[in-house]
């Protein structure tokens, strides 16, 4: 699975977007790009993932580059309760181990 | 109606005590996972279990032993205590494959 790199901190307003970058340069064709967050002495949270295209949810939207070289993951209206670590990960699916490899994350802190 | 649980939240033990942690999941799902999380945050796999079958060991010491008697329970069993075992641990489960996992909220186990 390829390796990325997150930033190790951000800040972001309460109500204001939040934007998650994660750089993912070795990224293979058939590796998927997923975003977990796992707020305080909780487990882990899935929020969404993408191949190419650009996806949306209720949680977040999921920009991808042409080039699949990078991701940002957008919280469009940050809450006090989006605090949180956000891992992005990429994997093959379906794996054939089926492990998430979990990096250092960001922190997001969201101030009022 | 809880996904993945955990039993016990908290567990604080002597060095050189044997102790289990308990995992179910209601999700109907083919794969379940131990996940350790130290003190320093890092999240890192242990083992994973496929339909009661073990597929992932990650050269985890012997004295953690994981049994899946059925496909909806996965427990780990800890022998011989270490405080180097403190730490919070997560079970997960996922569809096989790794897509969509679900985490439990975490046992915090004390060595002391």
């Amino acid at each position: 699975d390829a390796k990325t790199t997150q930033p190790p901190s951000m800040d972001c307003a309460e109500g204001r977007a939040a934007n998650l970058p994660c750089n993912h340069s070795t990224i293979s064709g058939n590796e998927y790009v997923y975003w977990y967050r796992q707020i305080h002495s909780q487990g882990p949270q899935y929020i969404i993932h993408g191949l190419k295209n650009n996806e949306t949810n209720e949680m977040a939207s999921l920009i991808i580059t042409e080039d699949r070289k990078s991701s940002t993951l957008i919280l469009p209206h940050a809450t006090l309760r989006d605090t949180a670590v956000y891992y992005c990960i990429v994997r093959v699916e379906p794996g054939n181990t089926g492990k998430l490899i979990f990096g250092q994350g960001t922190t997001l802190q969201v101030k009022p | 109606d809880t996904a993945v649980s955990q039993t016990p939240k908290y567990l604080v033990t002597q060095m050189g005590n044997d102790k289990s942690i308990k995992c179910e999941q209601n999700l109907g799902h083919d794969t379940m996972y131990w996940y350790k999380q130290d003190s320093k945050k890092f999240l890192k796999i242990m083992f994973s279990y496929n339909n009661k079958e073990l597929i992932i060991n990650e050269t985890v010491p012997n004295r953690f032993s994981p049994k899946s008697p059925d496909k909806a329970h996965l427990n780990l069993h800890i022998n011989s205590l270490e405080l180097g075992d403190s730490a919070v641990y997560f079970c997960a489960s996922s569809p096989h494959g790794g897509y969509g996992y679900t985490f439990g909220s975490g046992t915090r186990l004390t060595v002391v």
